[in-house]
């Protein structure tokens, strides 16, 4: 079974500063995908980045970027020039690439982090 | 046009009753599912359906039924809920395509008293 460990219950960093979530994961297969999720105090879960196991190329979103490290199963988060709004809690999530039997597979997800950004 | 909606978005009840939570996405996705967050902000999946096959964490009561009349519908009925149930229930659903997104419904907030 796959897991997912997000060591850092919770961040602080200063408006408009850098601030690196990280995401270890355990897992036997070659092909998979890993999503970081927000989820702000209104608990909607929202999709911030995906990377494909397949694709060297770090994914990059506008502010957000990943470390993906697929030797060292790693996969952290890096929030460039930290706005207020980016206040939430972030979740690490995997994916097997082989889906069973009809396609049905969940996300596994990590414990998460709770980042707070002081103005 | 909401994507995923769930009904109701909070829920109180006593222990022991039964209780249903209905999602549904229009956005034509072929797999749902059901997750839950315990207080300390943990998501585990409970179970994902598509028309072919039904998957079921090993971990989730038999109290708990997931139940799809149609592609676009699958709600969650708990029986003889316990205190443990009290938690947030995500809905959410995804295309078959393998590399892509889940979207989340709102949330159910259950207690349970």
């Amino acid at each position: 079974a796959q897991t997912v460990t997000q060591s850092q219950p919770e961040m602080s960093v200063q408006e408009a500063e850098t601030v690196t979530l990280s995401c270890t994961y355990d897992t036997s297969e070659s092909d998979y995908y890993l999503f970081w999720y927000k989820q702000p105090p209104s608990r909607q879960m929202i999709l911030v980045i995906r990377q494909e196991a397949y694709k060297q190329q770090n994914a990059t979103e506008n502010r957000f970027s990943v470390n993906f490290q697929k030797a060292a199963k790693s996969f952290s988060l890096k929030i460039s020039d930290s706005q207020l709004g980016d206040a939430a809690m972030y979740f690490c999530a995997y994916r097997n690439h082989e889906l069973t039997g009809g396609g049905a597979d969940g996300l596994t997800f990590g414990k998460g982090t709770h980042l707070i950004i002081q103005p | 046009d909401t994507a995923v909606s769930q009904t109701p978005k909070y829920l109180v009840t006593q222990m022991g009753n039964d209780k249903s939570i209905k999602c549904e996405q229009n956005l034509g996705h072929d797999t749902m599912y059901w997750y839950k967050q315990d207080s300390k902000k943990f998501l585990k999946i409970m179970f994902s359906y598509n028309n072919k096959e039904l998957i079921i964490n090993e971990t989730v009561p038999n109290r708990f039924s997931p139940k799809s009349p149609d592609k676009a519908h699958l709600n969650l009925h708990i029986n003889s809920l316990e205190l443990g149930d009290s938690a947030v229930y995500f809905c959410a659903s995804s295309p078959l395509e393998e590399n892509n997104e889940q979207f989340f419904g709102p949330g159910t907030r259950l207690t349970v008293l």
